[in-house]
Order: C-alpha cells, then sequence, then structure tokens
C-alpha cells in the first residue's frame, strides 16, 4: 500500500545535538511537507518543498533544517539552535496537480529532551 | 496574517448530527477548504474538500458559505469511532497551507 513512512517514533535529544527524523513517501508526490504540533495546538508549518532540489521556509524554520535529494525522502534536521524541540513531529504529501489536492500525513515522530 | 478560527471543543449525542463550524478570515478565491480529522498520536487523516458548492462523500458532508468565508463540516449521525480533533485548513494560494487549531468532538454514548 502507498503511504508515508515516519521514523524513528519516538526520539530522544541531548543538550546541543542535532537529530534527524526520517520521511519517505511512495505516493509518487512531488510535494512534502513538514509540521510541528504542540500539545492542543494545531499545526505549524516548518518547512516544505514543491520539487527534488527546492524548498522552501515555513513560518516557523529557525532551527530546523531540510534536504530534498530524492522525491521519495525529505528528512528533517532539528538543530541544537531549537531551544524548545519537545513536540509531535508531522510529515505530509500533496499531489503533484496542485494545492486543491488533500495531504497525505505520515504517523508522526515524538521528540523529547533528554 | 492567514487565519483559521474553530470552536476548541463541541459534544454530540451518539446516532446525532454533528456541525463543526470553521472560519475562514482570510481565504481567496482560489484556495480550497480541506477537513482533516486527528487520533491520539496518529498523524491527521483526510475527510473532505471543496471550492465553491457543497460536497458529499462517504464520511461526511461540507458545507461552503456563499462568500466562503465560512465552512461546515457536518457528520450525519455521530459515532464513537468519530471521536477526535477535527481540523479545517485552505490552500494559501501556493503550496501553503493555513490550519485551525482545532475542535475536539467528544460523542457521548
Amino acid at each position: 500500500d502507498g503511504g508515508i513512512t515516519q521514523s524513528p517514533k519516538y526520539l530522544f535529544r541531548k543538550e546541543g545535538q542535532n537529530v534527524t527524523l526520517s520521511c519517505e513517501q511512495n505516493l509518487n508526490h512531488d510535494a512534502m511537507y513538514w509540521y510541528r504540533q504542540d500539545p492542543g495546538q494545531g499545526l505549524r508549518l516548518i518547512y516544505y518543498s514543491q520539487i527534488v532540489n527546492d524548498f522552501q521556509k515555513g513560518d516557523i524554520a529557525e532551527g530546523y533544517s531540510v534536504s530534498r535529494e530524492k522525491k521519495e525522502s525529505f528528512p528533517l534536521t532539528v538543530t541544537s539552535a531549537q531551544k524548545n524541540p519537545t513536540a509531535f513531529y508531522l510529515c505530509a504529501s500533496t499531489a503533484p496537480t496542485g494545492f486543491y489536492q488533500p495531504q497525505h500525513f505520515g504517523d508522526g515522530t515524538r521528540l523529547s529532551i533528554l | 496574517d492567514a487565519k483559521t478560527t474553530q470552536p476548541n471543543s463541541m459534544e454530540s449525542n451518539e446516532e446525532e448530527p454533528v456541525h463543526l463550524p470553521c472560519n475562514h478570515s482570510t481565504i481567496s478565491g482560489t484556495d480550497y477548504i480541506h477537513w482533516y480529522r486527528q487520533l491520539p498520536s496518529q498523524g491527521p487523516e483526510y475527510v473532505i474538500h471543496g471550492l465553491t458548492s457543497n460536497v458529499n462523500n462517504r464520511m461526511a458532508s461540507l458545507a461552503i458559505a456563499e462568500d466562503r468565508k465560512s465552512s461546515t463540516l457536518i457528520l450525519h449521525r455521530a459515532t464513537l469511532r468519530d471521536a477526535a480533533v477535527y481540523y479545517c485548513t485552505h490552500s494559501s494560494g501556493t503550496y501553503k497551507y493555513i490550519f485551525g487549531t482545532g475542535t475536539r468532538l467528544k460523542v457521548l454514548a
């Protein structure tokens, strides 16, 4: 079955450490997204990518970095510059035919500070 | 700033209809409205979307106001499995989506 796979499901970060969250999709979607979700909050956009080798900052990009070297993969790195990284991180993708298409989401990675 | 607002929570009795409202104060003419729902520790699941006219699918109905500044997700007969957080969103002229803060729906048996 096609879908989005996020790994790991749980991740712990030490002070001063960079960690990378994986997102892989086999839906042949061009556009991919990373969102951050805090308890009781909605989804806030971190980065998005419309096509390979191109990505744009969302509303809360500071302290995060991404790459898009392959269509299927859009990893997110939470750097040590992100001082409050504890949150639920969601990856999503959209079909290439336009932004009227719904987003498909992975099941998320929960990041905590050690 | 682009904005989408929803009530924090709503309750419904099982087997009764539920109307979940959303205000899209900054929506533009070509932005589609989407609704998703999310269970604890899972990613959001697509429910329905539309542009101008009302839409129906097997999960729900979507009513869109004539000025498109508001929409309502309608669950015709709520079940216990419909208890979730429901998010409305609209695209923001590009591939960027503006999410509301979500409505937590509680279904009473």
